[in-house]
């Protein structure tokens, strides 16, 4: 079956701009999850959401940064007034619960903010 | 939470078996003990998790120590396609479903 998806797969933008980021969970998850990884690093937490709770935001480093999931679906990821520090891969995975089940993660969204 | 310690690297002949270690000595009774994979430019990849008992599936045999204190992955005939990084790691809280990466170890599979 398909997988999670992101788009787009690689965004350059320049510092200040606006950016939307998508990701397009494996249906019927209820979970969605939102992790960046900086050049070099690992995996940092952002944003989850899980059914129709309030998402825990806990990992979001600013408040440019915000996700909204519409329908319990698709989720987007919204940087407002980019800065250079925010350049990494954003990565998204979806579970069918969260807790003891596995996340299934996309192939990530590259940003590269000039 | 609790943590994880994993070397950073490790190297693999070809075909031989893969064993990975990784402490988590603060985990608590109620959390599992995940593994996943990141191959170069790919999101991760879930490799295997558990609780108490070894577990094994087709990628993967997970061995935990009857303490909890560290567990191995075992890949029993690596491949050049299993060289990434690998991730243990615990689950954050039970009120989470988020999980904490730290740095892996790098796995280079080599012919």
């Amino acid at each position: 079956g398909a997988g999670v998806s992101q788009s787009p797969s690689n965004k350059v933008t320049e510092k200040g701009k606006d950016v939307e980021l998508r990701c397009d969970p494996i249906s019927g998850h209820t979970a969605l999850y939102w992790y960046r990884q900086s050049l070099g690093q690992g995996l940092e937490f952002l944003i989850y959401f899980q059914g129709n709770s309030a998402p825990d935001k806990s990992g979001l480093p600013s408040d440019r940064f915000s996700a909204e999931r519409t329908g319990g679906s698709v989720s987007t990821l919204t940087i407002q007034r980019t800065q250079q520090e925010d350049s990494a891969v954003y990565l998204c995975a979806s579970s069918p619960r969260f807790r003891s089940d596995t996340q299934y993660f996309g192939p990530g969204t590259r940003l590269t903010v000039l | 939470d609790a943590k994880t310690t994993q070397p950073p690297s490790m190297d693999c002949a070809e075909g031989r078996a893969a064993n990975l270690p990784c402490n988590h000595s603060t985990i608590s009774g109620n959390e599992y003990v995940y593994w996943y994979r990141q191959i170069h430019s790919q999101g991760p990849q879930y490799i295997i998790h558990g609780l108490k008992n070894n577990e094994t599936n087709e990628m993967a045999s997970l061995i935990i120590t009857e303490d909890r204190k560290s567990s191995t992955l075992i890949l029993p005939h690596a491949t050049l396609r299993d060289t990434a990084v690998y991730y243990c790691i615990v689950r954050a809280s039970s009120n989470t479903g988020k999980l904490i990466f730290g740095q892996g170890t790098t796995l280079q599979v080599k012919p």
